[in-house]
């Protein structure tokens, strides 16, 4: 299957501090791209949702100010928290698809964030 | 009722087991299928996918899918300790767009 890559897979930062977490689609170009996040226990909730070249679009609830998304070409897209806080801690996992994955939605290994 | 409706288990069998895994959505819209196997702390694994109605088989797994019930299942054969996972079903209206995702179905082959 595809490769879908995502960096860093463990990162600690200071509440208050910025963080990025690049997802990059390795064997294929990614038209779509999706963030995740994923608390201990639960499903995958969909943060948003970015096309490259154009914003992103975030689900209810998603603020996107806090959670900046840059998809600017077609093999990656990273995700910004910025001013973090210990409620931000979770697992972010991203997910990409393209005409060359049949459309097809692969993860990448997702990103473990600490805020301390 | 929410879109996608999936026992989280935990479930626990013996090495050998058939295991039935089952999801239900509300929405008959959706005409995506998919079957993710996660384990603890990585990204989801894509296992299987399909668009219509029927059996799609692949080695020890089989995904059904009913659109008349709304109802679809993963069936693993012959399982694996290597196969304790949480398992999530997740569910779109075509490919390439955003999955719904089932809360995941853990489940522990012992051997």
């Amino acid at each position: 299957g595809a490769v879908v890559s995502q960096h860093p897979s463990w990162v600690i930062c200071k509440s208050g501090t910025s963080v990025k977490i690049e997802c990059r689609s390795l064997d294929f170009q990614a038209t779509t791209m999706f963030w995740y996040r994923q608390f201990p226990k639960q499903s995958l909730m969909l943060m948003a949702t970015s096309n490259e070249g154009s914003k992103a679009t975030y689900e209810q609830g998603v603020e996107k100010d806090k959670f900046l998304i840059n998809h600017a070409s077609l093999t990656l897209s990273t995700l910004t928290v910025t001013s973090a806080h210990p409620e931000d801690s979770s697992f972010y996992i991203c997910s990409a698809s393209g005409v060359f994955s049949g459309n097809t939605i692969y993860f990448g290994e997702g990103s473990w964030l600490t805020v301390v | 009722q929410k879109e996608v409706e999936q026992d989280p288990g935990p479930l626990s069998v013996p090495e050998g087991a058939i295991v039935s895994l089952n999801c239900t959505y509300s929405n008959s819209a959706f005409q995506y299928f998919m079957w993710y196997r996660q384990y603890s702390r990585k990204g989801p694994e894509l296992l299987m996918y399909t668009y219509s109605s029927g059996n799609k088989e692949d080695g020890r797994f089989t995904a059904q899918v009913d659109k008349s019930s709304k109802y679809i299942s993963l069936f693993i054969r012959d399982s694996q300790p290597s196969d304790s996972a949480t398992y999530l079903c997740a569910i779109g209206p075509q490919a390439g767009t955003a999955l719904i995702f089932g809360k995941g179905t853990t489940l522990s082959v012992s051997s």
